[in-house]
């Protein structure tokens, strides 16, 4: 079936150090995929998405590429700041559902 | 964004009574809600689907017996764990689906069977 897998957690990072957050992902044809995100004490938000190989979400300084030759959605950031600190999500849609990676927490300091 | 609300955030019970868990479109009519279960350093896992009015969409494995899903308005849709116990110990998420594809999720509700 299909599947997400994430790098484990948690990412220590300073404050404008370079992210990258990989995400591969398992499954039958070409599902959209997406990136969420959870601050502290929040529901999860998306954050960005692609609906088609090739094609680069970027929302808030994140960019990610769907790379449908690896099956990878990386998210990365060039410079982080200490309010991106949260636990990121890999998703991909199979219709109206979503399958979850298993969440990277992202710790910033400053 | 549009906003969901899950009701209540956190709530502890002891075994073998049962707990609701709200979950509330606030801005928007939500067709389908979802229900997804955590584990610690696990990915959310679908439990159901719900469209409003009619019965809920099981995954497979899923007691549809001890998790009763109702969805009886386009703004609620509630999850009940019927006589719950320590193993049902975990954070819940609803997410909610209205005119366009973008599912909205709530804060979420952390369970603790004792």
């Amino acid at each position: 079936g299909d599947s997400v897998t994430q790098m484990e957690g948690p990412v220590t990072l300073s404050e404008e150090a370079f992210l990258t957050i990989n995400c591969t992902y398992t499954a039958t044809g070409y599902p959209s995929l997406f990136w969420y995100v959870q601050y502290p004490g929040e529901g999860l938000q998306l954050l960005l998405k692609a609906t088609k190989a090739d094609d680069k979400g970027s929302n808030k300084g994140f960019e990610a590429t769907y790379r449908k030759e690896t099956t990878s959605f990386h998210l990365e950031k060039g410079s982080v700041q200490v309010s991106d600190s949260a636990v990121y999500f890999c998703a991909l849609s199979r219709g109206n559902k979503l399958v979850f990676g298993a969440g990277t927490i992202l710790r910033v300091k400053s | 964004g549009a906003v969901v609300s899950q009701h209540p955030s956190r709530v502890i019970c002891k075994s073998g009574t049962s707990v609701k868990i709200e979950c509330r479109s606030l801005d928007f009519q939500a067709t389908t809600m979802f229900w997804y279960r955590q584990f610690p350093k696990q990915s959310l896992m679908l439990m159901a689907t719900s469209n409003e009015g009619s019965k809920a969409t099981y995954e497979q494995g899923v007691e549809k017996d001890k998790f009763l899903i109702n969805h009886a308005s386009l703004t609620l849709s509630t999850l009940t764990v019927t006589s719950a116990h320590p193993e049902d110990s975990s954070f819940y998420i609803c997410s909610a689906i209205g005119g366009n594809t973008e599912a909205f999720f709530g804060q979420g509700t952390r369970l603790t069977v004792v």
